[in-house]
């Protein structure tokens, strides 16, 4: 079945540090691909989305791009702020369904 | 915006107990979600409904069961609590099948089973 893998947490950085959280995935076809953040405290929202290989999808200054040759789709910001620790969430939805498959998510926690 | 809310935010309950757990959502979203969430497991989906008294299970519904008697709730039941339903749990909603990939979710509510 179809599954996301990300990188284990949690991930510490100092503010306006450059930001990489891998995610690759193991679908059959051709998934679409999504970030989502939670906050502390809060639910989880849709950040971004990539529909088919080498879209780049982007918000709030954070960018992920759909690799197909490597399965992977890894999220990048070039300057963290405080305000972006999050537990951040790596999904896909397969061919096969409307169903959202979710890796493990990864925290990421920045210090002034 | 689209508000999902949940019937509380921690819940603590002995063994063997029933559990509900309600969710609202106010969009006339179609579809409704129930989630775990776990450290390491990311979320796990437990069932899902797609329209008034239609129900599906997800990967994980064992121990679990759910109503959708109206369109805006959408209640998740543990007929008798046991430890290892100690979680977060996540109710989320989204607006047909066609946007089944953006879904809004609530602030979740903590269960620990005594």
């Amino acid at each position: 079945g179809d599954s996301v893998t990300q990188m284990e947490g949690p991930v510490t950085l100092s503010e306006e540090a450059f930001l990489t959280i891998n995610c690759t995935y193991t679908a059959t076809g051709y998934p679409s691909l999504f970030w989502y953040v939670q906050y502390p405290g809060e639910g989880l929202q849709l950040l971004l989305k990539a529909t088919k290989a080498d879209d780049k999808g982007s918000n709030k200054g954070f960018e992920a791009t759909y690799r197909k040759e490597t399965t992977s789709f890894h999220l990048e910001k070039g300057s963290v702020q405080v305000s972006d620790s999050a537990v951040y969430f790596c999904a896909l939805i397969g061919n096969a369904g409307n169903m959202l498959t979710f890796g493990g998510g990864t925290r990421l926690m920045v210090k002034p | 915006d689209v508000k999902v809310t949940q019937s509380s935010r921690y819940l603590v309950k002995r063994t063997g107990e029933k559990v509900f757990l309600e969710c609202v959502q106010d969009m006339d979203h179609e579809n409704m979600f129930w989630y775990r969430q776990d450290p390491g497991l990311g979320l796990r989906l437990i069932y899902f409904s797609y329209d008034v008294k239609m129900k599906e299970k997800g990967d994980i519904p064992e121990g679990y069961s759910v109503s959708r008697e109206k369109k805006e709730r959408f209640s998740l039941i543990l007929e008798s609590a046991s430890t290892n339903q100690t979680s977060m749990y996540l109710c989320a909603s989204s607006l047909d099948w066609g946007h089944s990939y953006e879904q809004y979710f609530g602030p979740g509510t903590r269960l620990t089973v005594t």
